[in-house]
């Protein structure tokens, strides 16, 4: 069974400062990998995904996430923070095909990330 | 821009009662899902919908719950007998396919409280 693991429920940065939310995943195959945001009183937005082109992917809000196979991750950065990017962000992993539960989504426990000014 | 709604935001019902869950997707969406998130907890899986059919179930999905899509547009959750312990956020999403890498595209959730 695939699962995720988000290290730290609440991050705080300042304004400015590099975000860095941990997301490591356990699958037998690398699966398909998501970030999705969360606004107050929103439903969850996506972030970027992770199909297998580039390691390297690119989302909106500045955001980007490598995925690392050797440590089974998918960190997500942002350079530089700003206020708007105080939110909760989830992670998700989705099988591959042929494997089972093709298309659910299993999703971290989330980190709400908190922005100083 | 198209979005996934859910009525009501807000719902409070007693243990026993039933209660019916709305959501209108994304309307070319073809792929209907079902999430909740007790508070504190992970966002879990319930139920995928697709050709008027469940596709796949967890297991939190038991014979008090159910899903329909009684007239192409709205896609309904219903808990027959509400529990203290369902009490939770309810997420409905929708694709427009299934192909895994597919967004879903997520609603802004009910938040059910059992008391």
């Amino acid at each position: 069974a695939q699962s995720v693991t988000q290290l730290g429920s609440h991050v705080s940065v300042s304004e400015g400062a590099l975000v860095l939310l941990r997301c490591n995943y356990s699958s037998s195959v690398p699966p398909y990998l998501f970030w999705y945001v969360q606004y107050p009183n929103q439903g969850l937005q996506l972030l970027l995904k992770y199909t297998s082109a580039a390691t390297l992917v690119k989302g909106i809000n500045g955001f980007e996430a490598e995925f690392k196979k050797s440590e089974t991750s998918f960190h997500l950065t942002k350079p530089s923070a700003h206020m708007s990017d105080a939110a909760e962000y989830f992670c998700a992993v989705s099988p591959r095909p042929g494997g089972t539960s093709y298309g659910k989504l299993t999703f971290g426990q989330g980190t709400i990330l908190t922005v100083h000014p | 821009e198209p979005e996934v709604t859910q009525t009501p935001s807000h719902q409070v019902t007693q243990m026993g009662q039933e209660v019916i869950l709305r959501c209108v997707p994304i309307s070319n969406h073809l792929y209907f899902y079902w999430y909740r998130q007790i508070l504190g907890q992970k966002v879990e899986f319930l139920v995928s919908f697709y050709n008027n059919e469940i596709s796949e179930k967890s297991e939190i999905f038991d014979d008090q719950f159910s899903v329909e899509r009684p007239d192409g547009s709205n896609f309904t959750l219903k808990i027959r007998s509400t529990k203290l312990e369902d009490s939770a956020m309810y997420f409905c999403a929708s694709s427009p396919g299934t192909a895994g890498w597919d967004e879903q595209f997520f609603g802004p959730g009910t938040r059910l409280t059992v008391l």
